[in-house]
C-alpha cells in the first residue's frame, strides 16, 4: 500500500499562474482533506470532502478550489496564484470524517 | 470555536532527558485528542490518540492522558533519544479538526 500520495513534490509558480495539486489514497477511505502548513501556524484546513461527491470549505478556502474526482482522488486547484499562497500543502485521508488522519508527504509551493 | 494551544518551542534536550510538551484545548462536546509527529521533509504521522476522558494514549515510549477537568493532553516521554528529534503537533477532532502550532524538539547526544 502506498498510503497517501501527492504530486508534485515541489513547484515554483509566477504570480497569476494556475496549477493543480494531485492527491490519491489507496486505503479505501471515505474522507479526504487539504491543509496548508505555514511557520508558527500549524496546519490549517483549506477544504475537505466527507465522502465521494461532497466538498466543504475549511478554515482558509479563499483562492482555492477542489474536486473529489472519485473515492481515491482529491485535487486542489489554484486558479491565479499569489505570493500569499507560498506554503507546504498536505493532503490527508481518514476512514470517516475527522477520525485518525493519514497524511501524504506534502507539496512545497513557492509563488514568486 | 474549537482550538488547541501547545507549548511554544523550540525545545532542546540532551539524550535520556525527560520530555513534556504541554497541550490544552477548547472544544464543545467531547473531542478526540491526538499527537502527531513530523520528521524533516515528511508528512505528519499519528503518534498516539485518546478518545474519552481519562484515556491514556501511548506509543514508542510516549504517553498522554486525556484530562477533561484541566482540558489538557500533555505529551511525555521518560527518556528521549536523538531519533525523537521532530516537530510534534497536538490536535483535536470534534465537528472539525484543529491542530496546534507545533513544537520543534531537538535531542542532542
Amino acid at each position: 500500500n502506498a498510503g497517501v500520495t501527492q504530486t508534485p513534490k515541489f513547484q515554483v509558480l509566477k504570480t497569476g499562474q494556475s496549477m493543480t495539486l494531485q492527491c490519491a489514497q489507496d486505503m479505501n477511505h471515505n474522507s479526504m482533506y487539504w491543509y496548508r502548513q505555514d511557520p508558527g501556524m500549524g496546519l490549517r484546513l483549506i477544504y475537505y470532502s466527507a465522502s465521494e461527491g461532497t466538498t466543504d470549505k475549511g478554515e482558509v478556502p479563499n483562492g482555492y478550489n477542489v474536486s473529489r474526482l472519485n473515492k481515491r482522488e482529491f485535487s486542489l486547484r489554484l486558479e491565479s496564484a499569489a505570493p500569499s499562497q507560498t506554503s507546504v500543502y498536505f493532503c490527508a485521508s481518514s476512514l470517516a470524517s475527522y477520525n485518525e488522519q493519514f497524511f501524504g508527504p506534502g507539496t512545497r509551493l513557492t509563488v514568486l | 470555536g474549537n482550538s488547541v494551544t501547545q507549548m511554544e518551542g523550540p525545545v532542546t534536550l540532551s539524550e535520556e532527558a525527560f520530555l513534556t510538551i504541554n497541550c490544552t484545548y477548547t472544544a464543545t462536546g467531547y473531542p478526540s485528542l491526538f499527537w502527531y509527529v513530523q520528521y524533516p521533509g515528511e508528512g505528519l504521522q499519528l503518534l498516539l490518540k485518546a478518545t474519552k476522558a481519562d484515556d491514556k494514549g501511548s506509543n514508542k515510549g510516549f504517553e498522554a492522558t486525556y484530562r477533561k477537568e484541566t482540558t489538557s493532553f500533555h505529551l511525555e516521554k521518560g527518556s528521549v533519544q536523538v531519533s525523537d528529534s521532530a516537530v510534534y503537533f497536538c490536535a483535536l477532532s470534534a465537528n472539525d479538526m484543529r491542530f496546534g502550532a507545533g513544537t520543534r524538539l531537538t535531542v542532542k547526544p
